[in-house]
């Protein structure tokens, strides 16, 4: 079946990175684009960017540019999110979601989150 | 970028009476809007795109409407199982932005 299975929990000190991993199985992985979505304990959803591995094009929000990169290996199916200069309020539950279709950038699948702990 | 703002924050209502939640974007989004479901400690769930259309397998009690900037997710007989927060998505424009939620409790 269609799924993305991520990796797991990380606990990390601020200013040092984080690198999240998201693989896709159960489809072509280069069809659809994927979502990086991440959720603060107790907030809502934050849309964070976006990848496709068809051609690797990408979309940041302005306040992660810089700070974050994402990456696609298509021969393992696999989506990456670094994120860097970690800090405390970078603590969250990080999804990756696929798009629905080229056409509707809704996420129809999602990954099962990774905690990520940034804490001195 | 666009802000989804949703209301209300918290909605108290019986088992079997029927819920509204609204969605308001601060510019059109066509029918470029999707609502999704979440419980604690799980993943959003997909429920509706082009604002109207239900995911697969998505039952008919859930519907959606609207267009433009102001958008609602109606939920016939709400059961046991759907009380959770409510997210909408814009997606017709970069950044995809969420509204906050709508938290749907037990009355």
């Amino acid at each position: 079946q269609v799924q993305l299975v991520q990796s797991g929990a990380e606990v990390k000190k601020p200013g040092a990175s984080v690198k999240v991993s998201c693989k896709a199985s159960g489809y072509t992985f280069s069809s659809y684009g994927i979502s990086w979505v991440r959720q603060a304990p107790g907030q809502g959803l934050e849309w964070m960017a976006w990848i496709t591995a068809y051609n690797g094009n990408t979309k940041y929000v302005q306040k992660f540019q810089g700070r974050v990169t994402m990456t696609t290996d298509t021969s393992t199916s696999t989506a990456y999110l670094e994120l860097r200069s970690l800090r405390s309020d970078d603590t969250a539950v990080y999804y990756c979601a696929r798009d629905y279709s080229n056409y509707v950038g809704a996420s129809d699948i999602w990954g099962q989150g990774t905690v990520v702990t940034v804490s001195s | 970028e666009i802000v989804m703002t949703q209301s209300p924050a918290t909605l108290s209502v019986s088992p079997g009476e029927r819920a509204t939640l609204s969605c308001r974007a601060s510019q059109s989004v066509n029918i470029n809007l999707a609502w999704y479901q979440q419980k604690p400690g799980q993943a959003p769930r997909f429920l509706i795109y082009g604002a109207s259309t239900r995911a697969t397998g998505i039952p008919a009690r859930f519907s959606g409407s609207g267009s433009g900037t102001e958008f609602t997710l109606t939920i016939s007989g709400l059961q046991s199982e759907d009380f959770a927060v409510y997210y909408c998505q814009q997606y017709n424009d970069w950044p995809r932005t969420f509204g906050q939620g709508t938290k749907v409790e037990i009355k």
